[in-house]
């Protein structure tokens, strides 16, 4: 079945310490994207990439970092230098244009202890 | 600049019953798309449907409707004899064609309860 897996579904890391969330596609998609969702709130990009070796920086990607070496795949590390990292986090991909409809993955919930 | 409001944060009805999510977009755009998405307690969010500038038909799929106006910059979202399946969070969205065409701009959602 193809689809969007992260893992994953819960994390807790302690203060100070970096995280690595992963986000995997086999959806053959070039565009991947980092969301950021607090409670009760809506969705804020946080990093996207429309192909291989290239990313952008979304609305809120202080303290947080990307790669994207193969097509499949678009790690996001959330580093000590996030000041409040606690939320859940959606990965999500699509189509190389902008217009294309988003899939997303389940999400993972990081918790900060 | 893009902006997606829904006005409506929480909405609560009884089964059965007819409800309308409301969505008004701003954007300088001569083309652009609309999309409704739906967020289930699981926490993934499911696409529903997507509506490009030049289409303002309105579509019905089973329950579910939109309405897209252009002259009030509006697409509505109803569902028809409500379920209480049909609890989630809904998510209106905007994307431009050209100078924002990387990214899908959302709006804060409305929660929808649906009491049996």
């Amino acid at each position: 079945d193809g689809g969007i897996t992260q893992s994953p579904k819960y994390l807790f890391r302690k203060e100070g310490q970096n995280v690595t969330l992963s986000c995997e596609q086999n959806l053959n998609h070039d565009a991947m994207y980092w969301y950021r969702q607090d409670p009760g709130q809506g969705l804020r990009l946080i990093y996207y990439s429309q192909i291989v070796n290239d990313f952008q920086k979304g609305d809120i990607a202080e303290g947080y970092s990307v790669s994207r070496e193969k097509k499949e795949s678009f790690p996001l590390t959330v580093t000590s230098a996030q000041k409040n990292p606690t939320a859940f986090y959606l990965c999500a991909s699509s189509q190389r244009s902008g217009y294309n409809e988003q899939f997303f993955g389940p999400g993972t919930r990081l918790t900060v202890l | 600049a893009q902006k997606v409001t829904q006005a409506q944060t929480e909405i609560s009805v009884v089964e059965k019953e007819d409800v309308t999510l409301d969505c008004v977009y701003e954007t300088r755009d001569t083309t652009y798309y609309l999309f409704w998405y739906k967020q289930p307690p699981s926490g993934e969010l499911v696409f529903l449907i997507r509506r490009n500038s030049f289409d303002e038909q309105n579509e019905i799929s089973g329950r579910y409707s939109w309405n897209f106006q252009k002259s009030t910059s509006s697409f509505n979202f109803t569902i028809t004899a409500s379920q209480v399946v049909d609890s989630a969070v809904y998510f209106c969205a905007l994307s431009g064609a050209y100078s924002s065409a990387s990214k899908i701009i959302f709006g804060s959602g409305t929660r929808l309860s649906i009491r049996p």
